[in-house]
């Protein structure tokens, strides 16, 4: 059983440009949630889709979008980057059945690292 | 709103020491608590989780209860070995929200010297 993969591994970026990152969430999953991990620091929530849509959104700027396919794999696109976008993106993904706490758990991805020059 | 505060690290113990990292959080609904570990170059395990009042979740020799009343779900193991030497995140879950958005705190860093 694979579990949720990311690509690429690494990136880096010079500043104002756009990066998109992908994941594919363990199977069985219809739920991705994207995550922005800075250096020493806890992941910070960016957005979960859910059934092709963005169903919450963390403290991010517009500049950082996504998308979610119909195999539930997902996208995350930042544009016009900036020095601070460097950081580990983790994609994490869950059951859609979140109302049930026995399946109240994300298995996350290794993680893209993306470096902004 | 939602966030959690754990222990400021790094912690360094010696193998066969016993390990506390603590964690408290603040919610507006009713949470699942969880412990994840980060190993260097890698993306975040699960550790262990609890979905409400009182429940202790355990694995791999760690342990953590679900205290409501004092709003913590702090993480122990009895002996810790070399092995263990990762970064540690408390995170919650309030399922009271749509979306199942997790918080996670800032992280514990451990070594654990031979």
């Amino acid at each position: 059983d694979a579990g949720v993969t990311q690509s690429p591994t690494h990136l880096i970026k010079t500043r104002g440009q756009q990066v998109t990152l992908r994941c594919s969430p363990k199977s069985g999953h219809d739920t991705v949630s994207w995550y922005q991990q800075a250096l020493g620091q806890g992941p910070q929530f960016i957005f979960q889709y859910y059934e092709e849509e963005e169903r919450q959104r963390g403290n991010f700027p517009d500049r950082f979008s996504g998308h979610q396919f119909p195999n539930y794999s997902s996208e995350l696109n930042v544009n016009a980057l900036l020095l601070g976008d460097s950081a580990l993106y983790l994609c994490a993904s869950s059951s859609g059945l979140a109302g049930i706490p026995s399946y109240n758990e994300q298995f996350f991805g290794p993680g893209t690292r993306l470096t902004v020059l | 709103g939602d966030s959690v505060t754990q222990m400021e690290g790094p912690v360094t113990l010696s193998e066969e020491a016993f390990l506390t990292i603590n964690c408290t959080y603040t919610a507006t609904g009713y949470p699942s608590l969880f412990w994840y570990v980060q190993y260097p170059g890698e993306g975040l395990q699960l550790l262990l989780k609890a979905t409400k009042a009182d429940d202790k979740g355990s694995n791999k020799g760690f342990e953590a209860t679900y205290r409501k009343e004092t709003t913590s779900f702090h993480l122990e193991k009895g002996s810790v070995q070399v092995s263990d030497s990762a970064v540690y995140f408390c995170a919650l879950s309030d399922l009271g929200n749509t979306g199942n958005q997790f918080y996670f705190g800032t992280g514990t860093s451990l070594t654990v010297i031979p």
